[in-house]
């Protein structure tokens, strides 16, 4: 166990829908990170936070938003919902974004689009 | 931009027996870090080793060691004595040391396959 969570394990929905994933760091952790895993792209980083604030992002489309509470807690919206956005998402969080961090991940969430 | 390649999809190993897992990379920067994680039927990330580029000691992790050879870009993953606990899809990782840029980037990943 990472100390990672996210909710919900599982996300069954339609085309065209919005969802909303939900991500607790570790303990201490400031930096979250959002990766998206599919059959076709692979593993790729998505957006990061620190401390509240947006801090890099990647190949996220601009149906996707995310952001970072002051609980330090993030959330990942989802919407207008294609079938190729069916994925499983996963959080990481590390101390700080320094470059010797570790990332550490939650066991992800599978999103299946139908 | 930076790249790592897995040029295995698929790896199988007897029990007991050792197995090494390729990756190579391509960066034009100097410092950087690299990592294998493990990802079981579970589909949990779990981190097995990391290196830091400017070490030249190559990182050890109980029965995971890594051959890091940074001029030729090349990252390997030595599993020895596997065990059937071992079977999973490894990922090699990279991330460099810039400020500001501490994405992971990922290769397609290794499947392993532990034969009782």
């Amino acid at each position: 166990d990472s100390g990672v969570t996210q909710t919900p394990k599982h996300l069954i929905t339609a085309t065209g829908q919005r969802v909303t994933l939900r991500c607790s760091p570790r303990s201490g952790d400031l930096s979250v990170y959002w990766y998206q895993q599919s059959l076709d792209q692979g593993l790729q980083f998505l957006i990061q936070y620190y401390n509240g604030e947006e801090r890099a992002k990647g190949n996220i489309l601009e149906r996707f938003s995310a952001q970072q509470f002051p609980d330090l807690h993030s959330e990942l919206n989802l919407s207008s919902l294609e079938l190729g956005d069916s994925a499983l998402y996963f959080c990481a969080s590390s101390v700080t974004p320094a470059q010797w961090e570790t990332q550490y991940f939650g066991p992800g969430t599978r999103l299946l689009v139908l | 931009a930076q790249t790592v390649t897995q040029s295995q999809p698929e790896m199988s190993v007897q029990e007991a027996e050792t197995v090494t897992l390729s990756c190579t990379y391509d960066t034009s920067e100097s410092d950087y870090y690299l990592f294998w994680y493990k990802q079981p039927p579970s589909r949990q990330m779990i981190l097995v080793i990391r290196q830091e580029a400017y070490k030249q000691q190559n990182a050890t992790e109980n029965r995971f060691s890594v051959n890091f050879q940074k001029a030729a870009k090349s990252f390997s993953l030595k599993i020895s004595d596997s065990q059937l606990g071992d079977a999973a899809m490894y990922f090699c990782a990279y991330r460099p040391a810039n400020f500001g840029n501490e994405k992971l980037t990922f290769g397609t990943g290794t499947r392993l396959t532990i034969i009782p």
